[in-house]
């Protein structure tokens, strides 16, 4: 079955230290993946995706994360946090094959940076 | 482009009312959601709607809830009667429907039954 994986629901840095969220995803056919980020009292938005092309995938505000086949994962990076980094963060799946599918989302990580 | 618009932003209703949240979507998207937000169960997707047609609704809790996209540019989420279990933030997403495309959410409604 078709799933994905946020390991932590709350992950909690210092200013300046290094993001790692983690993602996993099972499915038997090629993804499409998506980061989204979700600000307090406010909408989805979209922070970066992959689609197949290149395996590491930059996105705004300094974020990356990269696609890697063999542990199934598409953990999301940033090298030094800043205090507005503070969010809910969501990873989703889809299938990449056939016509549109519908996302599937992990159960969000509340990221919390501290001074 | 305006982005995904969701009305009102909040609704503060009492048990056993009627609630309509409201959607318009992003000008040229094909495909639109409407997505549950509780602490208790995340993020959870309620039913979908291509070129106006309903594709899935199992996420749909009971049938007390409907949805309706009467035309490309509008669509509609009643619950009816209200519980105050419904109270939860309601977000709309489109996406022009290919494959790889990212969905648009709007800023939600957050909808408190009392």
């Amino acid at each position: 079955a078709q799933s994905v994986t946020q390991l932590g629901s709350h992950v909690s840095v210092s200013e300046g230290a290094l993001v790692l969220l983690r993602c996993n995803y099972s499915s038997s056919v090629p993804p499409y993946l998506f980061w989204y980020v979700q600000y307090p009292n406010q909408g989805l938005q979209l922070l970066l995706k992959y689609t197949s092309a290149a395996t590491l995938v930059k996105g705004i505000n300094g974020f990356e994360a990269e696609f890697k086949k063999s542990e199934t994962s598409f953990h999301l990076t940033k090298p030094s946090a800043h205090m507005s980094d503070a969010a809910e963060y969501f990873c989703a799946f889809k299938e990449g094959s056939g016509g549109y599918n519908k996302l599937i989302f992990g159960a969000g990580t509340r990221l919390a940076v501290h001074p | 482009d305006a982005g995904v618009i969701q009305s009102p932003r909040h609704e503060v209703t009492e048990m056993g009312q009627e609630v309509t949240l409201r959607c318009k979507p992003i000008s040229g998207h094909d495909y639109l959601f409407w997505y549950r937000q509780t602490m208790m169960r995340g993020l959870e997707l309620l039913i979908y709607f291509n070129n106006n047609v309903p594709i899935d609704d199992s996420g749909m809790p009971e049938d007390r809830f409907s949805a309706k996209m009467p035309n490309a540019s509008f669509s509609t989420l009643k619950i009816q009667p209200s519980e105050p279990r419904d109270s939860a933030v309601y977000f709309c997403a489109s996406v022009r429907g290919s494959s790889y495309n990212e969905q648009f959410f709007g800023p939600g409604t957050r909808l408190t039954v009392l």
